[in-house]
């Protein structure tokens, strides 16, 4: 089946840190990639997505390329923030139908001053 | 705009007894999800609506849960009766159709006791 495997955390750096949160995927079709954010006592929010293969997803500073070729979906920023942390979800959505969100098991990330 | 609302927030109750979630999505938005969270997992979808045609219960466990929309709009899900495996939180979202971006409730954290 499909699933979405991410590095375990808890993930704890100073402000201003470089972050990589790592995700792979199996997916038996051909599927979207997301990154979800889950701040303290909020919903989930979607941070980015990339669509097609070699597609880069940014927003707020964070980054995710798509790789086909390694199955991969990595989260990434170049100086994080106090108010970066929180529980980061990587996802996925087969693009060939209604099918459903699968996600993996979260990353929860402090960012400490 | 407001986002997808959920109630209550927090519910405690014994085993055995009843619960019910409510869930008012963003407004227009046709698509309707409930997901179940455990601690330290991914949300898991549990059922999806298409306005008020449940098109994807298979991993609601019918024998206890229940969930209804009725007139496509608000949405209700029941649990009768809880067990302590039941301790989760159970997040809403809505999106506009099944391939648009899901908006995310902040959920209703039960504990089961």
């Amino acid at each position: 089946g499909d699933s979405v495997t991410q590095m375990e955390g808890p993930v704890t750096l100073s402000e201003e840190a470089f972050l990589t949160i790592n995700c792979t995927y199996t997916a038996t079709g051909y599927p979207s990639l997301f990154w979800y954010v889950q701040y303290p006592g909020e919903g989930l929010q979607l941070l980015l997505k990339a669509t097609k293969a070699d597609d880069k997803g940014s927003n707020k500073g964070f980054e995710a390329t798509y790789r086909k070729e390694t199955t991969s979906f990595h989260l990434e920023k170049g100086s994080v923030q106090v108010s970066d942390s929180a529980v980061y979800f990587c996802a996925l959505v087969l693009n060939s139908g209604n099918t459903p969100l699968v996600f993996g098991k979260g990353t929860r990330l402090s960012v400490i001053a | 705009e407001a986002g997808v609302v959920q109630s209550p927030r927090y519910k405690i109750i014994e085993k055995k007894q009843p619960v019910a979630f409510w869930c008012n999505p963003i407004s227009g938005h046709n698509t309707l999800y409930w997901y179940l969270q455990n601690l330290g997992q991914g949300p898991e979808l549990l059922i999806r609506y298409e306005n008020e045609e449940a098109v994807d219960d298979s991993q609601l466990p019918k024998d206890r849960f229940s969930a209804e929309r009725l007139k496509g709009v608000d949405s209700t899900l029941k649990i009768q009766p809880a067990e302590l495996g039941d301790s989760a939180v159970y997040l809403c979202a809505s999106s506009l159709g099944p391939s648009n971006e899901q908006f995310f409730g902040p959920g209703t954290r039960l504990t089961v006791l």
